[in-house]
């Protein structure tokens, strides 16, 4: 079975901190992604990955950067936390041009 | 307009009945469809593909209107453990990157 892991479930963080998001899969997949979903808005894109050192701007990727150094860790940065970045973030991956997605359980961000 | 629109419900329902959900989509080149299946505080899993000649997996049938750009999920004799939001995901450009919609709640009563 697919593993996507990611590095906290639940996160408190202060207004102005930057804060790092952790996600690694381990079957060796090419595509890693990061959505936030927020009630009434459902999964947005933030930003992807179809190979290490590489990243596209997925539809809301203000305010948040990612790195991708190694194929299975995929990591995403708010450089400086602001409340409305208070969110569910989920971390997915997937076979490179396959539309199933496998998603991490989720980083529940409170931001204060 | 949303690319990829759902009613999100909720849908309350009696355990056995028949529900079925729609979900549109604004892109007519979109060529991959997918219901996935999210339980509270959960994260979504894919619940089945959608093929072009319709497919079905015991209770779960799943249509695609190409003409109408919708797709459809239809659940027959609903089990309480069928409560869930049920979410629609479609390949805007066939890039890979999937548009889901904001999901439909479904609640089974006993």
């Amino acid at each position: 079975d697919v593993k996507v892991t990611q590095s906290s479930r639940y996160l408190v963080k202060r207004t102005g901190e930057k804060v790092f998001l952790e996600c690694v899969q381990d079957m060796d997949h090419e595509n890693m992604f990061w959505y936030r979903q927020d009630p009434g808005l459902g999964l947005r894109l933030i930003y992807f990955s179809y190979d290490v050192k590489m990243k596209e701007k997925g539809d809301i990727p203000e305010g948040y950067s990612v790195s991708r150094e190694k194929k299975e860790r995929f990591s995403l940065i708010l450089e400086s936390a602001s409340t409305n970045q208070t969110s569910m973030y989920l971390c997915a991956s997937s076979l490179l041009a396959s539309g199933r997605r496998y998603f991490g359980p989720g980083t529940r961000l409170t931001v204060t | 307009r949303k690319e990829v629109e759902q009613d999100p419900g909720p849908f309350n329902v009696p355990e056995g009945a028949t529900v079925a959900f729609n979900c549109t989509y604004s892109n007519s080149a979109s060529q991959s469809f997918f219901w996935y299946r999210q339980d509270c505080r959960k994260e979504p899993k894919l619940l089945m593909s959608v093929y072009s000649s319709g497919n079905e997996d015991g209770r779960f049938t799943a249509q695609l209107n190409r003409a109408s750009q919708y797709i459809s999920l239809l659940i027959r004799d609903s089990k309480l453990s069928d409560s869930a939001t049920y979410l629609c995901a479609v390949d805007s450009s066939n890039t890979g990157k999937l548009i889901f919609g904001q999901g439909t709640t479904l609640q089974v009563k006993p």
